[in-house]
């Protein structure tokens, strides 16, 4: 059973518009969360997180968005730029400390 | 190094044999993460080392699979009597502590793991 479901595995966003990427989560005990983003042969980076006392965080061009009661989150790129076309994962966890549980990952594709 | 360290970076063996990957975290880091992708797949966890704590291995896909930790420095996975399933990316993580609120876990790079 996923806990941590990226419903789109994949997006394609012309350069200068909006990519919104979306996850859901089953596990209300869930309170921290997180994206990351993977190039092809790379390892994972972290690119924005939100606690779940917050319902928006934003970096720069990224913000996420946390709806708890619908227990969906989504990650907003604006604008999108052809170098930010990588796989997007979702990830949840407890600070309570357990490991983090992520998605399968939506593949962005930025054309220009 | 200042990040998290993977070895070997590709692997490839022969169906049956064992193999161990081996992780060093950043220094300073007391939890560690064994996770893996296979192709076309998520990141899947397998195991989670927090300090002294007993491990989280409810990820381990099954008994060929085993962590160790020598305590809050490298890590090393054992995969007992490979099966072609078994190829995938294996990716290892490090955090400061637990999870929190401007707190994160780095990635390595991954060791590739074909079994032909």
């Amino acid at each position: 059973d996923q806990q941590v479901k990226q419903n789109s595995p994949s997006l394609s966003v012309q350069e200068g518009r909006i990519s919104i990427l979306n996850c859901d989560y089953t596990n209300s005990m869930f309170d921290y969360f997180l994206w990351y983003k993977k190039y092809p042969a790379e390892g994972p980076t972290f690119l924005i997180s939100i606690s779940s006392i917050k319902d928006k965080n934003e970096d720069g061009r990224f913000t996420v968005f946390l709806n708890k009661s619908a227990k969906h989150l989504s990650l907003h790129i604006v604008p999108s730029q052809p170098g930010d076309s990588a796989v997007y994962f979702c990830a949840a966890g407890n600070q309570a400390g357990t490991a983090l549980i992520f998605g399968k990952g939506t593949t962005l594709s930025v054309s220009s | 190094g200042a990040g998290v360290s993977q070895s070997p970076s590709n692997k490839v063996t022969e169906k049956g044999k064992d193999v161990e990957l081996r992780c060093d975290p950043i220094s300073g880091h007391t939890a560690l993460y064994w996770y893996r992708q296979r192709l076309g797949q998520g990141l899947e966890f397998l195991i989670y080392f927090q300090g002294n704590s007993a491990p989280d291995k409810s990820g381990l896909p099954s008994d060929r699979f085993s962590a160790e930790r020598t305590g809050e420095s490298v890590s090393t996975l054992t995969i007992q009597r490979t099966q072609q399933e078994d190829s995938a990316v294996y990716l290892c993580a490090s955090s400061i502590g637990q999870i929190s609120s401007g707190n994160t876990i780095y990635f390595g790079e991954g060791s590739w793991l074909t079994v032909v």
